[in-house]
């Protein structure tokens, strides 16, 4: 039973550009939601989404957005990529009207020059 | 969601009991406490849950009082594997609120000795 997983690993990107971020959930979970990692830091929430909508949203600019597809799989996307955008993106998965933890991937390591 | 405060970090050495504990003296009716670990460059680790009174799993136990303004993770006889940061979460996370956003705080880093 494959756990979330998210590709890339690793990513560099320059100052401007725009990256897209990969992720699929645990098996039988419907739910994927986005925190942003930076070094020393505890994750922070970025969104969710649950039957393709975003269903909450953290304290995140607009140049980040997402979206989910049928198979519950998601993306992530930041458009005009500031520094400050370096850090570690995880996804978490878990199972709407449940009493079940959320599970997360290891995370992309997107780095800004 | 309710705030928390656990030390910065703390020492221990192989085969000690570790306790970690967290304050969260605002928490609502309805959170309950959740415990993550997370190792460099990984994602974080569910390692228990609970609402009130004592919880034990095979990695770990959670105390919680009674006033549940503070709660205690307990690691028995720790290895050098176990070395990693533990966030403390306090949130409407359990059953109907499973899909809550997480509010980490900075954690606590365990630093396990030889």
């Amino acid at each position: 039973d494959a756990g979330v997983t998210q590709s890339p690993t690793h990513l560099i990107k320059t100052r401007g550009q725009q990256v897209t971020l990969r992720c699929s959930p645990k098996s039988g979970h419907d739910t994927v939601s986005w925190y942003q990692q930076a070094l020393g830091q505890g994750p922070q929430f970025i969104f969710q989404y649950y039957e393709e909508e975003e269903r909450q949203r953290g304290n995140f600019p607009d140049r980040f957005s997402g979206h989910q597809f049928p198979n519950y799989s998601s993306e992530l996307n930041v458009n005009a990529l500031l520094l400050g955008d370096s850090a570690l993106y995880l996804c978490a998965s878990s199972l709407t009207d449940s009493n079940q933890p959320q599970h997360f991937g290891d995370g992309t390591r997107l780095s800004i020059l | 969601l309710a705030k928390t405060t656990q030390p910065i970090s703390m020492d221990s050495y192989e085969g000690q009991e570790v306790n970690i504990t967290c304050s969260h003296n605002n928490i609502a009716t309805n959170d309950y406490i959740t415990w993550y670990q997370q190792f460099p460059s990984q994602g974080p680790r569910f390692i228990i849950q609970g609402y009130k009174t004592k919880v034990t799993n095979e990695v770990a136990s959670l105390f919680i009082p009674a006033d549940r303004k503070s709660s205690t993770l307990s690691l028995p006889r720790v290895s050098l594997s176990d070395t990693a940061v533990y966030y403390c979460l306090v949130g409407d996370i359990g059953y109907g609120g499973a899909t809550n956003k997480l509010i980490f705080g900075t954690g606590t880093l365990l630093a396990v000795q030889p």
